[in-house]
């Protein structure tokens, strides 16, 4: 079946570490997304790839990082540098021009 | 900068009836517009995609117009279900290339 998936579903880090979300489509899809969920904020971006080895930041990038090295695959780091990483983060992908966007399932990162 | 707006931010309404939820931009020159359904702790799926140049798009019970005009899109829900209980939210794109803008969504309950 065609998808996206992320992993870990749930994730838990201590203050200081880095940790690094999955996301991988076998959708054929160029463009791949970031999107961080909070309750009542909606979704903002973090960061977005059009091309693999080619990535911009979104709007909440600052404590993040990302890598493209392979078309099917778009992870994650949060680093020690994001004071508040507490969120649901969501991965979505799609091809322009048609540009219908689909996600995956979501990871629940929590700091303990 | 693109601003989406959902109101209300929550919706009870009794099983069968007919209902509406809508979405409004601020900017009118979009390239298409996104309407997905999000169930709690889960990813976002995808329900209907508008392009700019369409007025509407049918799936089942659900059709979706887009008045570009005047920053407005509504889903129409036909004979509303307990399952259909779950958060919408409307996303616009104003560039084949470019990010999502995402409402905070529309959290519907439908009561048997």
């Amino acid at each position: 079946d065609g998808g996206i998936t992320q992993s870990p579903k749930y994730l838990f880090r201590k203050e200081g570490q880095n940790v690094t979300l999955s996301c991988e489509q076998n959708l054929n899809h160029d463009a791949m997304y970031w999107y961080r969920q909070d309750p009542g904020q909606g979704l903002r971006l973090i960061y977005y790839s059009q091309i693999v080895n080619d990535f911009q930041k979104g709007d909440i990038a600052e404590g993040y990082s990302v890598s493209r090295e392979k078309k099917e695959s778009f992870p994650l780091t949060v680093t020690s540098a994001q004071k508040n990483p507490t969120a649901f983060y969501l991965c979505a992908s799609s091809l322009p021009p048609h540009t219908e966007a689909f996600f995956g399932q979501g990871t629940r990162l929590t700091v303990v | 900068k693109q601003e989406v707006t959902q109101i209300p931010a929550a919706l009870s309404v009794p099983e069968g009836e007919n209902l509406v939820l809508n979405c409004s931009f601020t900017d009118s020159a979009i390239y298409n517009l996104q309407w997905f359904r999000q169930d709690p702790g889960k990813g976002l799926t995808s329900l209907l995609l508008i392009q700019s140049s369409q007025r509407e798009q049918t799936s089942g019970r659900l059709n979706a117009s887009l008045d570009k005009s005047s920053g407005r899109s509504t889903l129409y829900i036909a004979a509303s279900q307990p399952g259909d209980s779950a958060t919408y939210l409307c996303a616009v794109r104003i560039g084949a290339n470019s990010k999502l803008t995402f409402g905070k969504g529309i959290t519907l309950s439908v009561r048997p």
